[in-house]
């Protein structure tokens, strides 16, 4: 069962507007989130994070989002430039031990291939 | 620093074939995991360790086999590659299991 999915495969938007990429996970021990960007042929590289306790977290150009009660968390670029052209993958972990923990265990979703239009 | 540095970059095998992965930090993180990336699957974990002789399964272990004698050094074995292996594989660390991973650029792997 996939735990964190991102529904969207592909989002194109045109430069200088503002790129929304979305995120949905079942599980609700997670309450840990992070956001990567992967360019081809590299590893993934981190981009921004949220813990459960808040509902926003921003960093310049990036805000994260994070939506509880409807599983939900959303990525906002603005605004989008070029280089933002690459793969985006939200991730989540549980810091609750539990029976099938998800401790010490990061989650990704299956990803969203921003392109940025000139 | 060189970070995270995965060896090979490519591999081909033939089913049935054995093969290390190679993957060092010189970061002295204690976390580090191993990933396989598909097309349409994201990034499923394989197995992952939060520190030396501590190692435990993630989403996707059967067929592989970690393990972790030193902090630096993570290496992945396949000891018998199917077809179904093919993919590209990353390794991550961090200070900590909750700090953002980093990773290496991968190793693309070809099981034919």
């Amino acid at each position: 069962d996939q735990q964190v999915k991102q529904n969207s495969p592909s989002l194109s938007v045109q430069e200088g507007r503002i790129s929304i990429l979305n995120c949905d996970y079942t599980n609700s021990m997670f309450d840990y989130f992070l956001w990567y960007k992967k360019y081809p042929a590299e590893g993934p590289t981190f981009l921004i994070s949220i813990s459960s306790i808040k509902d926003k977290n921003e960093d310049g150009r990036f805000t994260v989002f994070l939506n509880k009660s409807a599983k939900h968390l959303s990525l906002h670029i603005v605004p989008s430039q070029p280089g933002d052209s690459a793969v985006y993958f939200c991730a989540a972990s549980a810091s609750v031990i539990t029976g099938s923990s998800n401790t010490g265990k990061l989650i990704f979703g299956q990803g969203t291939t921003l392109q940025v239009k000139p | 620093n060189a970070g995270v540095t995965q060896t090979p970059k490519f591999q081909v095998l033939k089913t049935g074939q054995s093969m290390t992965l190679q993957c060092a930090q010189d970061m002295n993180h204690e976390y580090m995991s191993w990933y396989r990336q598909d097309p349409g699957m994201g990034l499923r974990l394989i197995h992952y360790s939060v520190g030396a002789g501590i190692t435990d399964q993630g989403e996707v272990p059967n067929g592989y086999n970690v393990s972790r004698s030193t902090t630096e050094d993570f290496p992945l074995r396949l000891l018998s590659a199917a077809p179904s292996q093919t993919s590209v594989y990353f390794c991550a660390s961090s200070s900590d299991w909750r700090t953002p991973l980093h990773f290496g650029n991968g190793t693309r792997l070809t099981v034919t």
